[in-house]
This record gives structure tokens, C-alpha cells and sequence, in this order.
């Protein structure tokens, strides 16, 4: 299996802060990899797919990047509604396996 | 915009078996070009692919779960089902499930991402 290992686990950030969660695999997955964030209680919801490419309705203030064994995914400017957990996951081979998480909180 | 319902228990025994459904209010299962997965977050341990099927019928499982799912599809009901057996506390969790695009590319396809996802069942397996 393909491990997927986020960091940093947790984050602590200020409204308008630049914040950047890495995610690395184990091998390298070319760029299918996807993102997402889910905020306690509620369903995830994809912000990224294919490493840089934005979800239809999602904010311009996310952005992804990377390919290979390395990516990030950054956050323009926090907002009160980015306050959340956010898990990538790699799309290259089976079984799909997921980061464990990075919790973004506010500082 | 397409919706995903599950439906099915989220209170069993142990050894019991765990039934779900999903129901896609399209009608896309039977047009093609989606896989369609479950996914489960159990406490304290992140999302956890379970597995998926396309609308002919063709499986992907997770190995560390291989021996115990089965997922199914109905085009003519629009919905697509998970069975686990033998289910323990450590199947706790919340069960989701959710669409995959295929994607063209030259050559071939690709998958998009978990777009769109039920609205997740709560599973508590006790005795």
C-alpha cells in the first residue's frame, strides 16, 4: 500500500495567516492525488483533485501543488470557515489511501 | 445536482453482519463513467477506503478488509450496497458513501476525487 504520511498533525493559525499542510507518499504517485476538508460533524468535501486542480465552487484561496512523492496543499489567507481538518489522499493505485490529517485551529 | 442516501443499521452485535445501502438520485449508476465507493472514519484512526464497484459490476477491494466485504450494484434500483461480516468493535465507526469521476486522458482515464458523498451512517457494533 501506498502510505501517506500529512504534516504537521495539528496547526495553529490567526485569521489571514498563510498556511501550508504537506503531504509525502511512500512512492511516487505521479500528481493523483486529491485533498479535502472536513470540519467536525460534517461530511468531506474535496477541495483538490489531481494535485493543483481547484473543485468547482471551492475558494481561490486554496491552492494545491507537487507531483511525485511530495505535495502541498496552502491556504492564501485562513478564514474563520477554514477552521477544519484536511486530509489528502492518492488516487494512483489501490487500495486509495488517505493521510491521517492535518487539524488546522485557530491560534 | 446528484445526492447520495444511505440507508441501513448502525446497531449490530458482534459476528453480525453489516448491511448498507446507497441510493444515487440521478440515475447515473447505469450511464457510466463514476466509481462508487465506500469510505469509513472509525475514532481516532482517519478515512479509510473500503472499496468501490463500477455499474458492471467490477470490484476494487481494500485488502486489509477483503475477506470480509462484498459490494454490490443494482442499475435498475440506482443504488449500490456494502455487506461486512464477522463485524467486531473495531468496526465502529462512521460509513460514507461517495462517487469517483472517470476522467479522460490520452491515453486512458483518470480518477477525479471523492466529489460527492452520502451523508454517512453511524456504525456501533456492541455486545
Amino acid at each position: 500500500d501506498v502510505q501517506m504520511t500529512q504534516s504537521p498533525s495539528t496547526l495553529s493559525a490567526s485569521i489571514g495567516d498563510r498556511v501550508t499542510i504537506t503531504c509525502r507518499a511512500s512512492q511516487a504517485i505521479a500528481t493523483w492525488l486529491a485533498w479535502y476538508q472536513q470540519t467536525p460533524g460534517t461530511v468531506p468535501k474535496l477541495l483538490i483533485y489531481k494535485a493543483s486542480n481547484l473543485e468547482v465552487g471551492v475558494s481561490s484561496r486554496f491552492s494545491g501543488s507537487g507531483s511525485g512523492t511530495e505535495f502541498t496543499l496552502t491556504i492564501s489567507s485562513l478564514q474563520p470557515d477554514d477552521f477544519a481538518t484536511y486530509y489528502c489522499q492518492q488516487l494512483h493505485s489501490y487500495p486509495w489511501t488517505f493521510g491521517r490529517g492535518t487539524r488546522v485551529e485557530i491560534k | 445536482q446528484v445526492e447520495l442516501h444511505q440507508s441501513g443499521l448502525g446497531l449490530l452485535k458482534p459476528s453480525e453482519t453489516l448491511s448498507l445501502t446507497c441510493t444515487v438520485s440521478d440515475g447515473s449508476i447505469a450511464i457510466g463513467g463514476w466509481y462508487w465507493n465506500w469510505i469509513r472514519q472509525r475514532p481516532g484512526k482517519g478515512l479509510e477506503w473500503i472499496g468501490n464497484i463500477y455499474n458492471n459490476g467490477s470490484t476494487n477491494y481494500n485488502p486489509s478488509l477483503q475477506s470480509r466485504i462484498s459490494i454490490s450494484v443494482d442499475t435498475s434500483k440506482d443504488q449500490f450496497s456494502l455487506e461486512l461480516t464477522s463485524v467486531t468493535p473495531a468496526d465502529t465507526g462512521v460509513y460514507y458513501c461517495a462517487r469517483v469521476p472517470l476522467v479522460p486522458k490520452v491515453p486512458g482515464w483518470y480518477y477525479y476525487g471523492l466529489d460527492v458523498w452520502g451523508q454517512g451512517t453511524t456504525v456501533t457494533v456492541s455486545s
